[in-house]
C-alpha cells in the first residue's frame, strides 16, 4: 500500500491567493482527518470525515477554510483567501474505525 | 471529555540509556491509547497502541508502553536509546465508542547524546 498520499509537498503562495491541498487516503479506511501543525500551536485537528461525511469541523479556524470529500478516495482542503498566518504543515490522516491513524507526509504551506 | 498530558517537552538521554517518555490521560470511558513518532520533515508514524487486553504493549523499534488504569498513565519506554531514536513523540487518547477523533498531546522532543 502506498500509504496516505498528499500533494503538493510544498506550496508557496502570495497572500490573497486560493490554495488547495489534496489527500488520497488508504483504500478501505473510512475515516479521514485534516491536521495543521505549527511550532506555536502544535498539532490541531481541523476537520474529520467518516464515510465521506464531515463529522466535526469545529477546528476549522474560519470561513476561509473549507474541506470536501467527494468520494472515499479523495479529499481537499481549501483556503481562500490565504493569509501569512496560515503558514504551517498540513497533514492528512486516515484510519479504520477505532484504529490508529496513518498520516501522510504533509504539505508545507508558506504564504508570503 | 478527554485530554492527554505529556510531561516534559524536551528529554535528553545518553546513547544506550533508558528512554522514558511520560503520558497521562483523562477519559470518562475506557480509552484507546497511542504513541506516535515524528522524524524531521515527516508525518507522524504509529509506534504502538493499546485498545483492550494485555496492558503491556510492544511496538516498533524496541519501544513499549504500559497502560496503568489506576495511574491514568501510558508511559513509553525503551531499554537502550539509539541515535536514530531522536525525534518528537506524541501520545494520543481516543474513546472506545462514539467519536473517532483522537486527542494528541503537545509532544516530547527526544534528544540522544553520543
Amino acid at each position: 500500500d502506498a500509504g496516505v498520499i498528499q500533494s503538493p509537498r510544498h506550496e508557496v503562495t502570495e497572500m490573497g491567493q486560493e490554495v488547495t491541498l489534496r489527500c488520497k487516503p488508504i483504500s478501505g479506511h473510512n475515516s479521514l482527518f485534516w491536521y495543521r501543525q505549527t511550532m506555536m500551536r502544535g498539532l490541531e485537528l481541523l476537520i474529520y470525515f467518516n464515510n465521506n461525511v464531515p463529522i466535526d469541523d469545529s477546528g476549522m479556524p474560519e470561513d476561509r477554510f473549507s474541506a470536501k470529500m467527494p468520494n472515499a478516495s479523495f479529499s481537499t482542503l481549501k483556503i481562500q483567501p490565504s493569509e501569512p498566518r496560515d503558514s504551517a504543515v498540513y497533514f492528512c490522516a486516515s484510519s479504520l474505525v477505532l484504529g490508529g491513524y496513518t498520516f501522510g507526509s504533509g504539505t508545507r504551506l508558506t504564504v508570503v | 471529555a478527554q485530554s492527554v498530558t505529556q510531561l516534559g517537552s524536551h528529554v535528553s538521554v545518553s546513547e544506550g540509556a533508558l528512554v522514558l517518555l511520560r503520558c497521562n490521560y483523562s477519559s470518562s470511558v475506557p480509552p484507546y491509547l497511542f504513541w506516535y513518532v515524528q522524524y524531521p520533515n515527516q508525518g507522524l508514524q504509529l509506534l504502538l497502541k493499546y485498545t483492550t487486553g494485555a496492558t503491556l504493549v510492544k511496538g516498533i523499534n524496541g519501544f513499549e508502553a504500559e497502560f496503568k488504569k489506576s495511574e491514568t498513565s501510558f508511559h513509553l519506554t525503551k531499554p537502550s536509546a539509539h541515535m536514530s531514536d531522536a525525534a518528537e513523540y506524541f501520545c494520543a487518547v481516543g474513546q472506545t465508542s462514539g467519536t473517532y477523533k483522537y486527542i494528541f498531546g503537545t509532544g516530547t522532543r527526544l534528544k540522544v547524546l553520543a
